[in-house]
């Protein structure tokens, strides 16, 4: 199974900045994914991370707001841009092998103040 | 679109007692179902799949899940709890006809085990 892990693992920030949420996996996937865990909810899917092009994103969650690149097969970055106190929530990335199994980073914890 | 119901937020339980955490998802001809589990302060990690195959699987601890097509259900169950089983439960559906592999979750069941 991928072996997937973030940084940072939880951040405080002031509203109005932004933070970057950088994804490693250990090994090249084709599929890569952010989710969003808000305090005490579900996940709910933000884009689908596309290798060498644009970010597919749900409805709801806009490029300009969380812009993501994704360099290559093993590496995928996450911005929240314009940080306010209603995206303080747990960031997670995610990656689908090709045998369908789907398995999640740790997490990114941010906190916005 | 598809969709995932856990009937229940909480589920709570004495230990050793038998539990069943209850989900639906939308009809599909194709699906993959999931169930994670995420203990206190942890990350998500995945319980048990159903991709093909036998309609019934089974994790290494013991919960077992049944795929029912025509109910459109994979409710999870466990004989008999332990205090450790304490934690939050997704059930999650990727709809292979119209999704591709995006993996849309259920709001989460909170398994509350008690001695």
């Amino acid at each position: 199974s991928a072996v997937i892990s973030q940084k940072p693992s939880r951040d405080i920030c002031q509203r109005g900045t932004s933070l970057t949420i950088q994804c490693q996996v250990d090994s090249q996937v084709t599929m890569m994914f952010w989710y969003r865990q808000q305090p005490g909810q579900s996940l709910t899917l933000i884009a689908t991370a596309n290798q060498g092009s644009e970010a597919t994103y749900e409805s709801g969650f806009v490029i300009d707001k969380f812009p993501i690149s994704r360099p290559n097969l093993t590496f995928s970055t996450l911005t929240v841009s314009n940080m306010s106190p209603e995206d303080s929530s747990i960031y997670l990335c995610s990656v689908v092998e090709g045998s369908g199994e789907q398995y999640f980073g740790p997490g990114t914890r941010l906190t916005v103040t | 679109a598809q969709s995932v119901t856990q009937l229940d937020s909480q589920v709570p339980v004495f230990e050793e007692a038998p539990v069943e955490l209850r989900c639906n998802y939308s009809s599909s001809v194709s699906v993959y179902l999931f169930w994670y589990v995420q203990y206190p302060n942890q990350g998500l990690q995945l319980l048990l799949k159903y991709l093909s195959g036998s309609t019934l699987v089974e994790s290494i601890n013991g919960f077992e899940a049944e795929f029912n097509k025509s109910q459109t259900s994979f409710h999870l169950r466990k004989p008999s709890v332990h205090i450790s089983d304490t934690a939050e439960y997704f059930c999650a559906v990727r709809d292979l006809d119209t999704g591709g592999f995006k993996t849309i979750f259920g709001a989460g069941t909170r398994l509350f085990v008690k001695a």
